[in-house]
């Protein structure tokens, strides 16, 4: 069966510290992978989309980038945090083709 | 771009009742979603509906495309269905990359 796991689930960074979070699913090959953001009581936006290795396309200018160095990972990064980067990041996959999403846990990142 | 609208926004049931979730969509889709998040975030896949009618337990869902409408038909509300409900749209075309509704808040107490 597939599993997606991210990490780290909680994370509290000083403001212009760099972010690193990971997503990595397993049990399958060549997903679609996305990640989206959700604000505090709020709905979801998405951020980053990818249908393959090194292929990312952004939704919303901002001060994240995402990459996809291998088939099943999936990496959300920034060089300098904002503290409106604070949120929910979810990560998701769906078989390439496929129109069911199935989302991991999330990250939790509080900017200070 | 697609809107997508969910009513109502708060829900508050007592143990036992039923509801009923609305989503109005403002264009066509081939993909159609819904979700429940838990207190913990977590996202739980319930239905992928973008048309017809599927149940699963107390939970059904019915998507009217040409209408541009979804309904989630909840019975005898449990407290574990407390948390938020999505819907998600994805439009013809693209790389199923859904849009999510601002979601309808459920609290059911027993």
């Amino acid at each position: 069966s597939q599993t997606i796991h991210q990490w780290p689930a909680t994370l509290v960074q000083p403001v212009g510290s760099p972010l690193s979070l990971e997503c990595t699913v397993e049990g399958t090959s060549n997903p679609n992978l996305y990640w989206y953001r959700q604000a505090a009581g709020r709905g979801l936006q998405l951020l980053f989309y990818s249908v393959g290795i090194g292929q990312i396309s952004s939704e919303v200018p901002q001060n994240l980038s995402a990459s996809r160095p291998q088939d099943r990972q999936f990496i959300l990064s920034s060089k300098k945090l904002l503290l409106s980067d604070s949120g929910f990041y979810l990560c998701a996959w769906a078989y390439s083709g496929a129109n069911v999403l199935t989302f991991g846990a999330g990250s939790r990142l509080t900017v200070l | 771009g697609i809107q997508v609208e969910q009513s109502p926004p708060d829900l508050i049931l007592q143990e036992g009742a039923n509801s009923t979730l609305r989503c109005n969509f403002s264009d066509s889709v081939n993909n159609l979603q819904w979700f429940h998040q838990n207190p913990w975030g977590q996202l739980i896949n319930l239905f992928y509906i973008p048309s017809g009618t599927k149940q699963n337990g107390r939970l059904s869902a019915t998507t009217v495309a040409t209408e541009r409408y979804s309904l989630l038909y909840i019975s005898s509300s449990q407290t574990t269905d407390s948390g938020v409900y999505f819907c998600a749209v994805a439009p013809t075309g693209g790389y199923n990359k859904l849009i999510f509704g601002a979601g309808t808040r459920l609290a059911v107490h027993p």
